[in-house]
C-alpha cells in the first residue's frame, strides 16, 4: 500500500467475540482514520484518533494510536454478523492533512 | 448530509474507448476532491487530487494522460479513463472535502466499477 499494511489481513471469529484489527503506517500523521468496506461498495467513515491521543471509543469501537511505533489498532467488541466487512486504516501525512493513504486491510467475517 | 454520489456505477467499455466517471458532491461544497482505485481484495490506492479550477495533482507513477481529471465546479469532479485497455478494469472511488468543514473531513462515494473488455 502506499502508507501502511494492516494485519491479520484476513480475520474470522464467531458472533460475540472481539476483532482486533492492527494497521502501522510510515511517515509521521497528523491524523489517523478507520473505515469500514462493505464488499463492493463505497467507505463508511467509523473514527478520527489525531497525532496526540492514544485511545478512542465509539459505542463497541475502540481505537489505539502509538505514534511512537507508528501503529493503532482497531478493537471491535461483542461483534455481529453485521460486521462482516473489510476494515481499512488511513493517514495523512504531516506535511500534508489534505491526502489520506490507505492501509491494505483487514477482511473480517463474523460467524453467525 | 455529506452525501457523495458517482455516475455510472458500473461501466463495461470496449479496449480501446474511453470512459467518463462523475463524482458530486450533492449537499455540499468540495475545492478539493480525490481519485482513488482498488484492486479485487485490495487496498485504495490514491490516484490523484482534483482541485476545483486548477490542475488536478497525480501521485507518482499515474499517468496524467491516461486518467484526465477535470474539476470544472465546486460539486462536480471527472475522472476520464483514455483509450482504456484490460489492466484499467478496477473499482475507482472518490472523496471530496466540505468546503466548509475541516481538512480531515472527506467524504466518500459508492464506487464505479469500471469492467474494460
Amino acid at each position: 500500500s502506499q502508507q501502511g499494511e494492516e494485519d491479520p489481513q484476513a480475520l474470522s471469529i464467531q458472533e460475540g467475540e472481539n476483532a482486533t484489527m492492527n494497521c502501522s503506517y510510515k511517515t509521521s500523521i497528523n491524523n489517523l482514520q478507520w473505515y469500514r468496506q462493505n464488499s463492493g461498495r463505497g467507505l463508511v467513515h467509523l473514527i478520527l484518533i489525531r497525532s496526540n491521543e492514544r485511545e478512542k471509543h465509539s459505542g463497541r469501537l475502540r481505537v489505539t494510536l502509538d505514534t511512537s511505533k507508528k501503529s493503532s489498532s482497531l478493537l471491535i467488541t461483542a461483534s455481529r454478523a453485521a460486521d462482516t466487512a473489510s476494515y481499512f486504516c488511513a493517514t495523512d501525512v504531516e506535511y500534508n492533512f489534505n491526502k489520506f493513504y490507505f492501509g491494505s486491510g483487514t477482511k473480517l467475517n463474523v460467524k453467525p | 448530509g455529506a452525501v457523495v454520489s458517482q455516475h455510472p456505477s458500473r461501466v463495461i467499455c470496449k479496449s480501446g474507448t474511453s470512459v467518463k466517471i462523475e463524482c458530486r458532491s450533492l449537499d455540499f461544497q468540495a475545492t478539493t476532491m480525490f481519485w482513488y482505485r482498488q484492486f479485487p481484495k485490495k487496498s485504495l490506492m490514491l490516484m490523484a487530487t482534483s482541485n476545483e479550477g486548477s490542475k488536478a495533482t497525480y501521485e507518482q507513477g499515474v499517468e496524467k494522460d491516461k486518467f484526465l481529471i477535470n474539476h470544472a465546479s465546486l460539486t462536480l469532479s471527472t475522472l476520464t479513463v483514455t483509450s482504456a485497455h484490460p489492466e484499467d478494469s478496477s473499482f475507482y472511488i472518490c472523496s471530496a472535502r466540505d468546503i466548509a468543514g475541516g481538512p480531515y473531513e472527506q467524504y466518500f462515494g459508492p464506487g464505479t466499477r469500471l469492467t474494460v473488455t
